[in-house]
């Protein structure tokens, strides 16, 4: 029952290095999508993935790049971290794409530091 | 001005309330709207969700969406402690690219 599985749980990085956090999920959905959740600012989507093969920029891309790597396993890569970068990442997964009674499963998140 | 405006809170009522959450937004393309509850380190799980304007009953909870008013509203009632959560309102036109609130800090207390 680990539906969606994010790693690292937490991550400290100095400013330009780079770092891959890794998704993954088990319940054969076919969408897959990047937040990062800033205090005051809500969840941002930052990539997403409406099926396999495809990826698209979301609100905040910026620095950031992904790969879908399978139907279960979505990637987030900061290729020169900067401390703007600091924040917590969270993976979703859903069935669909475009309907309202698909909904988002959200892994526990990665809580990354730039220093 | 975002998209979607919520109010931080803290929110702190005495077990047994009715709470009240609200959303408003800007943009009148929204039809789908979503209510997201999360615990302090967990990622956020569904609540609600509704489809354009109306009401929605889930056991103690009830979801309305006025569009006329581009307002949204999460009644809960005989709130409990188990409630202390950050709620977030999300809206899309579409389905799943959400567009969410900064979330709501819930507080119940014994």
């Amino acid at each position: 029952n680990a539906g969606v599985t994010q790693t690292p749980k937490f991550q400290v990085l100095k400013t330009g290095q780079s770092m891959t956090l890794q998704c993954a999920q088990d319940m054969n959905h076919n969408s897959m999508y990047w937040y990062r959740q800033d205090p005051g600012m809500g969840l941002r989507l930052i990539y997403y993935s409406a099926s396999e093969g495809t990826t698209d920029k979301g609100e905040v891309p910026n620095g950031y790049n992904v790969s879908r790597l399978n139907k279960r396993e979505f990637s987030l890569r900061l290729e020169s971290a900067a401390p703007s970068q600091t924040s917590v990442y969270f993976c979703a997964s859903a069935q669909g794409e475009g309907r309202y009674n698909s909904p988002l499963h959200f892994g526990n998140g990665t809580r990354l530091t730039v220093t | 001005q975002k998209e979607v405006e919520q109010d931080p809170g803290p929110l702190s009522v005495p077990e047994g309330a009715i709470v009240s959450l609200n959303c408003t937004y800007s943009n009148s393309a929204f039809q789908y709207f979503m209510w997201y509850r999360q615990y302090s380190r967990k990622g956020p799980e569904l609540l609600m969700y509704t489809y354009s304007s109306g009401n929605k009953e889930d056991g103690r909870f009830t979801a309305q969406v006025d569009k006329s008013s581009k307002y949204i509203s999460l009644f809960i009632r005989d709130s409990q402690p188990s409630d202390s959560a950050t709620y977030l309102c999300a809206m899309s036109e579409t389905g799943n690219k959400l567009v969410f609130g900064a979330g709501t800090i819930l507080r119940v207390k014994s």
